[in-house]
Formats: structure tokens, C-alpha cells, sequence
């Protein structure tokens, strides 16, 4: 199975600031993943997909780039809201798996 | 509106079984790949499963394979998760989830909890 490993565990950034989160993958997957953001008591929601492309609804701050095994994920102008554990998730071979997740605090 | 809602979790002794439950409306099952995703307590999220939109590719994840089993019933609108053998590591809460490119939709979970 590929191995998605995330950096860092826990990231701190300052509202208004940038935070830039990535994602490795054991072996390649192509542009097939993607960024979920998920919230203390709710389910992750989808942000990218094909690790460029924002899904339904969510703001142009959010960004992914890669392709092959680096990811990145990068929020702009951080808001409040924004605060939360982000997972990268590969679709390229099932099974599927996940990354272990970045914790993004308030600094 | 897609929603997908969960239902059959609780509290379970290690090696009894539990059947897991995904009812989806807003859409027809049967269009769509689905999957079941957990996450134990204070951890990441971990791919349990996954079903081609008929059942007809099923894959699970090492932990699991050989103990838990996934079937859909397209005509109802629902998706199962049938759990064997059931281990402490087993608890986490159960999420089933959409596939569309990603997963777009996902319930709001159902807990799992297996202890003696």
C-alpha cells in the first residue's frame, strides 16, 4: 500500500498569515489527491481534489500543487475558520490511504 | 441535498460481530464508488474500504481484511459494514463516504467501541 506522510504534525501560524502544509507519497500517484480539512466534531470535508483543483465551494485562499510524491497545500490569509487538521488522501491505487495529519494552531 | 447518515455502532466485546449501516439519499447509490473511513480517538483518519458503485470491486485495508465485509443494496440506498472478530483497535468512529473524485459527501459518523 502507499505510505502518505505529512509535515509538519503541527504547524503554527498567525491569523493573516501564510501556512504552506505538505504531503509525501511512497510512490507515485500521479495528480490523483487530495486535501480535506476537518473540524473537532465534524467530518472532513473535501478542499482539493486532483491535487489542484478546489472543490464546490471553497475559497480561492486554499491552494494545492504536485504531482508524483510532493504535495503542498497552501492557505493565504489565514482566518479563524481556518484553523483545523488538514489530510491528504491518495486515489490513485486503492487501497486508498491517508496521510496521519497537520495540525494548523493559532500562534 | 447529498447526505449519507450512519447508523449500528456501539459498545461491542472483542471477537463479537456488529453491522455497520450507510443509508444515502439525495442521490442514488448506485451511481457512485463508496467507502467506509474510520478514525480511532485522537488520531488520523484511516481507509477501511472501499466498493465499485456495484460491488463488484471490493478492497479493504490490511487491518481488516479477512474480518470485516462491505455490501451495498443499490434498490434500498444503503451500503453495510459487516465487522467479525472484533478487536480493542477496532474503535473509532465509522464514517461512510461519496466518491467523486475525492470524497465529497460523508456522514456524521457512527462510534464503535470495543472493550470487555
Amino acid at each position: 500500500e502507499i505510505v502518505m506522510t505529512q509535515s509538519p504534525a503541527t504547524l503554527s501560524v498567525s491569523p493573516g498569515e501564510r501556512a504552506t502544509l505538505s504531503c509525501r507519497a511512497s510512490q507515485s500517484v500521479s495528480n490523483n489527491l487530495a486535501w480535506y480539512q476537518q473540524k473537532p466534531g465534524q467530518p472532513p470535508r473535501l478542499l482539493i481534489y486532483d491535487a489542484s483543483t478546489r472543490a464546490t465551494g471553497i475559497p480561492p485562499r486554499f491552494s494545492g500543487s504536485g504531482s508524483g510524491t510532493e504535495f503542498t497545500l497552501t492557505i493565504i490569509s489565514l482566518q479563524s475558520e481556518d484553523f483545523a487538521v488538514y489530510s491528504c488522501q491518495q486515489y490513485n491505487n486503492w487501497p486508498q490511504t491517508f496521510g496521519q495529519g497537520t495540525k494548523l494552531e493559532i500562534k | 441535498e447529498f447526505q449519507l447518515v450512519e447508523s449500528g455502532g456501539g459498545l461491542v466485546q472483542p471477537g463479537r460481530s456488529l453491522r455497520l449501516s450507510c443509508e444515502a439519499s439525495g442521490f442514488q447509490l448506485g451511481d457512485y464508488a463508496m467507502h467506509w473511513v474510520r478514525q480511532a480517538p485522537g488520531k488520523g483518519l484511516e481507509w477501511v474500504s472501499g466498493s465499485s458503485w456495484n460491488g463488484g470491486r471490493i478492497v479493504y485495508a490490511d487491518s481488516v481484511r479477512g474480518r470485516f465485509i462491505v455490501s451495498r443494496d443499490n434498490a434500498k440506498n444503503f451500503m453495510y459494514l459487516q465487522m467479525n472478530s472484533l478487536r480493542p483497535e477496532d474503535t473509532a468512529l465509522y464514517y461512510c463516504a461519496k466518491d467523486t473524485v475525492g470524497l465529497t459527501t460523508w456522514g456524521p459518523g457512527t462510534r464503535v467501541t470495543v472493550s470487555s
